[in-house]
């Protein structure tokens, strides 16, 4: 168990740019979440993923936002034309649906982004 | 919508004493899920404890307690023997059950700090 990954850790960009990241989960896990969180707040659900089918979106999530997990394994969002207010850390969090500690979500250690 | 509200946005604690940190949410569902979580500074998130709405049993892992009162929709987290690695911000989350939504509330977190 190697737990859940996130690529880059730090991301830095110019307003109006597009940017990638990537999560990769417990390898055994079939759902995958994506939340954000500012600075002084808790995080904040984006979207979630049931091996490779989204479920569910938060309002949150702008038609800036993109998210995918192709065959059911790592995750990526992309945000194009990046705003100020996009800096923030993005977490991943990955869970089983067959284990006993279904309920339980594993966080990654996040990618912070900084638009400047 | 389910709300989480963390009153103490910061606490302090003598290293080997005990602190109580406050939870109350705000749900019309009879079962859930509530966690604590851990994020230690630049570090990633880690579960410390999860209670099921439907057991009266308040959960306990190690050091580590849980006050569960349903009625009054509180989940507090008890510390005991504060260690200097406990040194971080905690969020209460709340989940509904089932295969509703998975989506984690938060908190917006208690800042734990930890007096040698």
């Amino acid at each position: 168990d190697t737990g859940v990954s996130q690529d880059p850790r730090h991301k830095i960009t110019k307003r109006g740019q597009n940017v990638t990241f990537r999560c990769d989960p417990i390898s055994e896990h079939n759902r995958l979440y994506w939340y954000r969180q500012t600075l002084g707040q808790g995080p904040e659900f984006l979207t979630y993923f049931q091996n490779e089918a989204q479920l569910e979106k938060s309002r949150l999530l702008s038609d800036r936002f993109s998210a995918e997990r192709p065959k059911g394994s790592f995750s990526t969002l992309e945000i194009q034309r990046t705003e100020q207010g996009d800096s923030a850390m993005y977490l991943c969090a990955s869970s089983a649906s067959a284990q006993r500690d279904q309920e339980t979500q594993y966080f990654g250690p996040g990618t912070r982004l900084l638009v400047l | 919508a389910q709300t989480v509200t963390q009153s103490q946005p910061e606490m302090s604690v003598q290293e080997a004493e005990t602190v109580t940190l406050s939870c109350t949410y705000d749900t019309s569902e009879s079962d859930y899920y509530l966690f604590w979580y851990k994020q230690p500074p630049s570090r990633q998130m880690i579960l410390v404890i999860r209670q099921e709405a439907y057991k009266q049993q308040n959960a306990t892992e190690n050091r580590f307690s849980v006050n569960f009162q349903k009625a009054a929709k509180s989940f507090s987290l008890k510390i005991s023997d504060s260690q200097l690695g406990d040194a971080a911000m905690y969020f209460c989350a709340y989940r509904e059950p089932g295969a509703g939504s998975y989506q984690l509330t938060f908190g917006k977190g208690t800042k734990l700090s930890v007096i040698p």
